[in-house]
């Protein structure tokens, strides 16, 4: 069984400021992990991924994500916040890497941006 | 180049009716799955279908039913609406076999269901 816990439904920064959304995973093998954007009344965005190899995932927008095995973390980060971040993120967990996926979601957090 | 299509895009029912929601996927895409999202909740997995079969499922009853198309497109019913089933549905396709695969989901904008 896979699982995600996202902690924070709701986060604060300010524009410029450090983005810092927690991820925490479950697997009981080696997990396929994503970050996905959703925009109000839109569908999902793949942000960006980790499959195998590196262990920092560069994704769109700025947006990096560290697989941390030890901690059974995948933070996603971005250096400086823009009023376009403003939307809900969710962390995802998968045991397999390609279509044939089965995509466990996280809550979600849902990111606002003060200027 | 159309992504994934999901029709109708706002939807409203009574309890005890029952629905149809459609997914035409991303061009080349052959493998749909589909996602209920409740308020404030993040996605939960329904089915997955391929070659025109149910692959996968989630932890849903048997009121949630699919079907695939020779052409990829899909359809989600759901029979005996119950007000809990108000959700914003989400479909997602991808590719199954080859390098492509490792591409994962697109997924559609979703149908907002409400049932009253």
């Amino acid at each position: 069984a896979q699982s995600v816990t996202q902690l924070g439904s709701h986060v604060s920064v300010s524009e410029g400021a450090l983005v810092l959304l927690r991820c925490n995973y479950s697997s009981s093998v080696p997990p396929y992990l994503f970050w996905y954007v959703q925009y109000p009344n839109q569908g999902l965005q793949l942000l960006l991924k980790y499959t195998t190899g590196a262990t920092l995932v560069k994704g769109i927008n700025g947006f990096e994500a560290e697989f941390k095995k030890s901690e059974t973390s995948f933070h996603l980060t971005k250096p400086s916040a823009h009023m376009s971040d403003a939307a809900e993120y969710f962390c995802a967990v998968s045991d397999q890497p390609g279509g044939y996926q089965k995509v466990t979601f996280g809550i979600g957090t849902k990111l606002q941006v003060i200027p | 180049d159309a992504g994934v299509t999901q029709s109708p895009t706002h939807l409203i029912k009574t309890r005890g009716q029952q629905v149809t929601l459609r997914c035409s996927p991303k061009s080349g895409h052959d493998t749909v799955s589909w996602y209920q999202q409740a308020l404030g909740q993040g996605p939960q997995f329904i089915f997955q279908y391929y070659e025109e079969e149910e692959r996968q499922r989630g932890n849903f009853p048997d009121r949630f039913s699919g079907h695939q198309f020779p052409n990829y497109s899909s359809e989600l019913n759901v029979n005996a609406l119950l007000l809990g089933d108000s959700a914003l549905y989400l479909c997602a396709s991808s590719y199954s076999l080859g390098a492509q695969a490792n591409y994962g989901y697109t997924f559609g904008s979703g149908t907002r269901l409400t049932v009253v």
